[in-house]
């Protein structure tokens, strides 16, 4: 089955400076590659996806970017604001069984003002 | 509009009690997925429901725990007999279902358990 790994665990940048976080995943039949924000005592929430007939794509400061043959995918933010601040989840969807999300282990990351 | 909704937020309970937790997806969502999330980890797949079928069951850690979703609406999930380990956030997300063209799932806020 589906493998997703992500790095860093932790990321502290300065206000305004840019943060990227990187996904690895094992399983080449994955198709649909999304990222969630988890503030604290709150859900995940669906900031950006990306479908694997596309390399790159844009919303604002987010942005992700899909590298199929080397199955990594990756999340860049710019102009980091404090309330970026928060806990990033890559996952990759295993195609083969529903649909369901398997994710990484997450990435906590700090804008100082 | 609405988005998913699940209840309790919290729950506290004795170990060995059993706990029934409660999750209304987004109207018109024939998917529904629950998931584990453990204290400082990733969140971990547990049971798929389309419709009122559950076609893949892979990630129930035990017996003691089950699933049912009705009317294509609702769904609970049930521990029996909790354990300590069992202590974890479970969030529900819900989708608009395959042959809709969407994978996109969209999470509740979760439902904290504790088992003491």
């Amino acid at each position: 089955g589906e493998n997703v790994e992500q790095h860093p665990s932790t990321l502290s940048v300065q206000e305004g400076d840019s943060a990227v976080i990187k996904c690895t995943y094992s399983d080449s039949a994955s198709n649909y590659f999304p990222w969630y924000k988890q503030e604290l005592g709150k859900g995940p929430q669906l900031i950006i996806d990306i479908r694997s007939n596309v390399g790159e794509k844009k919303d604002q400061r987010i942005a992700v970017t899909l590298n199929k043959t080397a199955k990594h995918f990756s999340l860049h933010i710019t102009e980091t604001q404090p309330e970026d601040s928060a806990v990033y989840f890559c996952a990759a969807n295993d195609y083969n069984q529903g649909g369901k999300l398997i994710f990484g282990q997450g990435t906590e990351l700090s804008v100082k003002p | 509009g609405a988005g998913v909704s699940q209840s309790p937020s919290n729950k506290v309970t004795e170990k060995g009690k059993d706990v029934e937790l409660r999750c209304d997806p987004i109207s018109g969502h024939t998917a529904l997925y629950w998931y584990r999330q453990s204290l400082g980890q990733g969140l971990e797949f547990l049971i798929y429901f389309q419709g009122n079928s559950a076609p893949d069951k892979s990630g129930l850690p035990s017996d003691r725990f089950s699933a049912e979703r009705t009317g294509g609406s609702v769904s609970t999930l049930t521990i029996q007999r909790t354990q300590q380990e069992d202590s974890a956030v479970y969030l529900c997300a819900s989708s608009l279902g395959p042959g809709q063209s969407s994978y996109e799932q969209y999470f509740g806020p979760g439902t904290r358990l504790t088992v003491t």
